[in-house]
């Protein structure tokens, strides 16, 4: 079965660089979420797509913008990065349309490192 | 302070062993989700948990969670080197909505031994 596509699994930028990370959902799904894992911490909500709006944010700095497109994909995109920003980023997808909580699943991540 | 309280923080069992991983909150959980992951991989989603007093069971995994809905409990019979890896409790602490978003536990880092 289809999963979550996350591209590139590593990326390595330096201070002040900009990234940007992609997501393909698993198909038929309309939502897309955003989470951000630091070492040894637990998964982070940063932000939300549903029907390609933004549906709810959660501790995404400003520096960070996102978006989902007409085919449902969705990219993260980070500026000014700072070494901080080193994490595992997480995109999950659901299908979420006529349903109340539904399951996410999450892609493998992209491992980002800002030297 | 943390809103999802996962014990134990970690767990070394024999093979064949069973255990038991909490998930607590002081609110009411309108979702509860236990995913796995392997250090430094995705997140494999294992179960959801929406009803008080619900359970499910996938292979070896079995999930409840409480009537009022507050704490969740993981068990796993007969724990195989497989079941190595953390486990994370995520719940939607909001209203319940159509959208949402999860709030996870510290997770709890299950290593098996043969």
């Amino acid at each position: 079965a289809a999963g979550v596509i996350q591209s590139p699994r590593h990326l390595i930028k330096e201070k002040r660089e900009t990234a940007t990370l992609k997501c393909y959902p698993i198909p038929r799904h309309d939502t897309v979420y955003w989470y951000q894992q630091g070492p040894g911490q637990d998964p982070q909500f940063l932000i939300s797509f549903y029907e390609k709006m933004q549906s709810d944010k959660g501790s995404i700095p400003d520096r960070f913008s996102a978006q989902q497109f007409s085919d449902y994909h969705s990219e993260l995109n980070m500026s000014s990065l700072e070494l901080g920003d080193s994490a595992l980023y997480f995109c999950a997808s659901s299908f979420l349309k006529g349903r109340g909580n539904t399951e996410a699943f999450f892609g493998q991540g992209t491992r980002l490192t800002v030297v | 302070s943390q809103e999802l309280e996962q014990s134990p923080q970690s767990l070394i069992v024999q093979e064949g062993k069973n255990l038991t991983i909490n998930c607590t909150s002081s609110k009411t959980l309108y979702g509860l989700y236990w995913y796995k992951q392997k250090y430094g991989e995705g997140l494999i989603f294992l179960m959801m948990l929406q009803k008080g007093g619900e359970e499910k069971s996938h292979e070896k995994i079995t999930a409840k969670l409480d009537e009022k809905k507050q704490q969740s409990s993981l068990h796993i019979t007969a724990s195989q080197p497989s079941h190595a890896g953390i486990y994370l409790c995520g719940a939607d602490m909001g209203s319940g909505g159509s959208n949402y978003k999860l709030t996870f536990g510290k997770g709890t880092l299950l290593t098996v031994n043969p």
